[in-house]
């Protein structure tokens, strides 16, 4: 019931394109869900979250869409750039847990220029 | 701006040896985390720990597995007796209190067990 589970494992989008990675989630107690990016060799950075009371969060170019009653949730990444080219993660916190983190599987994201 | 830090980068062991993984949270947060990272799989949640103690942790932290902030700002992980399957990278992060959800991550300790 703690399980995240994240799609694709690997996306190839041409540059400017836009990427989608799904997540869905089965414990409604969940109430923090952030997306993390990572680097090869650097530790999982932060890049946007969401909290159930909303559908959608834009932050420049990434937005988080959110369907609490399929329990599913994206990251839209616009005019991706190779930049863009890292190892996205989906996540899922409890907040009166401390707001430990279940993350998903990952989705590496290669942007050809 | 502040990050977190982790050390080493990198450690060696053998199998059976006790090793200890440092970190030095950002100096204003108070929640602490210990996650790992199998090669090629995803992120797992060890432990939490705030206002000196443990306040969860996973199936994965057995007995084996200890935490400690010594000194006000370091917070350690330590494996008493490793075997080959603690074999990961281990991150540490920390978050402040106060409302805010964002978990910081170090960038890592890449533990080998031989």
């Amino acid at each position: 019931q703690q399980q995240v589970k994240q799609s694709p494992q690997s996306l190839i989008v041409q540059k400017g394109g836009i990427s989608i990675i799904n997540c869905a989630y089965e414990n409604t107690a969940f109430d923090y869900f952030p997306w993390y990016q990572q680097f090869p060799g650097k530790g999982p950075a932060l890049l946007i979250a969401i909290r159930p009371d909303v559908s959608e969060k834009k932050e420049g170019r990434f937005t988080i869409s959110f369907n609490k009653s399929a329990k599913q949730f994206s990251l839209h990444i616009m005019d991706s750039q190779p930049g863009d080219s890292a190892t996205y993660f989906c996540a899922a916190g409890l907040g009166n847990a401390g707001n430990m983190l279940t993350f998903g599987g990952g989705t590496r994201l290669m942007v050809k220029p | 701006e502040p990050e977190v830090t982790q050390t080493p980068s990198h450690q060696v062991t053998q199998m059976g040896q006790e090793v200890i993984l440092r970190c030095v949270p950002i100096s204003n947060h108070l929640y602490f985390y210990w996650y790992r990272q199998i090669l090629g799989q995803k992120v797992e949640f060890l432990v939490s720990f705030y206002n000196n103690e443990i306040s969860e942790k996973s199936e994965i932290f057995d007995d084996q597995f200890s935490v400690e902030r010594p000194d006000g700002s370091n917070f350690t992980l330590k494996i008493r007796s490793t075997k080959l399957e603690d074999s990961a990278m281990y991150f540490c992060a920390s978050r402040q209190t106060g409302g805010t959800d964002t978990q910081y991550f170090g960038p890592g300790t890449r533990l080998t067990v031989l």
